[in-house]
């Protein structure tokens, strides 16, 4: 069974510092995706992650993915608080008809 | 182009009767999916189908039944409601080109 976590739950930080959400998943995945949740509204595509050692970025979001440690990471850098949300991470393999399972996500409060 | 529409938007029902949840999509995607979020739990998927005439069970499909008779739309059923089943649904396609997921804006369901 797919499993998925995310570290932390909960995320408060000031407005310009810097920081990382982890992503850990317990078996073979080929996709991992980084999705930003408003409360209320549905989820809003982040990131799309295929090989090892993708970095993908934008903004002031940076994705990475590590295959083998079955980990990506989510680092904001210099936290705007616009970028308050909830962060999901999700997995999903081709051998399972690409269904998406997801992390608990991180809620991410940045304070001015 | 509407991509993932989603009906209805809100509804509140009382324990034991049903309804029926409507996807629809305009892109023509196989794979289509529908998931439950839970406070604190992100995603769960309930049932998915991965082409026309076709459906399968997901990680909670116990009180859900689906039905996927045209491409275009996947309807998911609560034949007797429970307060358990208070949540909010969401409706996903996937874009098998790239691998994005276009989610619908959700249902936000009350069972009392």
């Amino acid at each position: 069974e797919l499993k998925v976590e995310q570290n932390p739950l909960f995320l408060s930080m000031q407005e310009g510092k810097n920081y990382t959400i982890y992503c850990n998943y317990s078996t073979t995945s080929d996709r991992l995706y980084w999705y930003r949740q408003d409360p209320g509204k549905s989820l809003e595509s982040l990131f799309v992650l295929l090989s090892n050692g993708a970095v993908k970025q934008e903004g002031r979001l940076m994705a990475s993915l590590d295959t083998k440690a079955r980990l990506s990471t989510l680092h904001i850098t210099a936290a705007v608080h616009d970028l308050s949300a909830t962060y999901f991470c999700a997995v999903a393999y081709t051998g399972t008809a690409s269904k998406l399972t997801f992390g608990t996500g991180t809620r991410l409060q940045v304070t001015l | 182009n509407a991509g993932v529409t989603q009906t209805p938007k809100f509804r509140v029902l009382k324990t034991g009767q049903s309804m029926t949840l409507l996807c629809a999509q305009d892109m023509n995607h196989e794979y289509m999916y529908w998931y439950r979020q839970d406070p604190g739990m992100g995603l769960r998927l309930i049932h998915y189908s991965v082409g026309e005439g076709t459906t399968a069970k997901g990680e909670v499909p116990d009180g859900y039944n689906v039905s996927r008779l045209k491409k275009q739309n996947f309807l998911l059923g609560l034949e007797s409601a429970a307060p358990s089943q208070t949540s909010v649904y969401f409706c996903a396609t996937l874009r098998v080109v790239d691998h994005g997921y276009t989610f619908g804006s959700g249902t936000r369901l009350t069972v009392v």
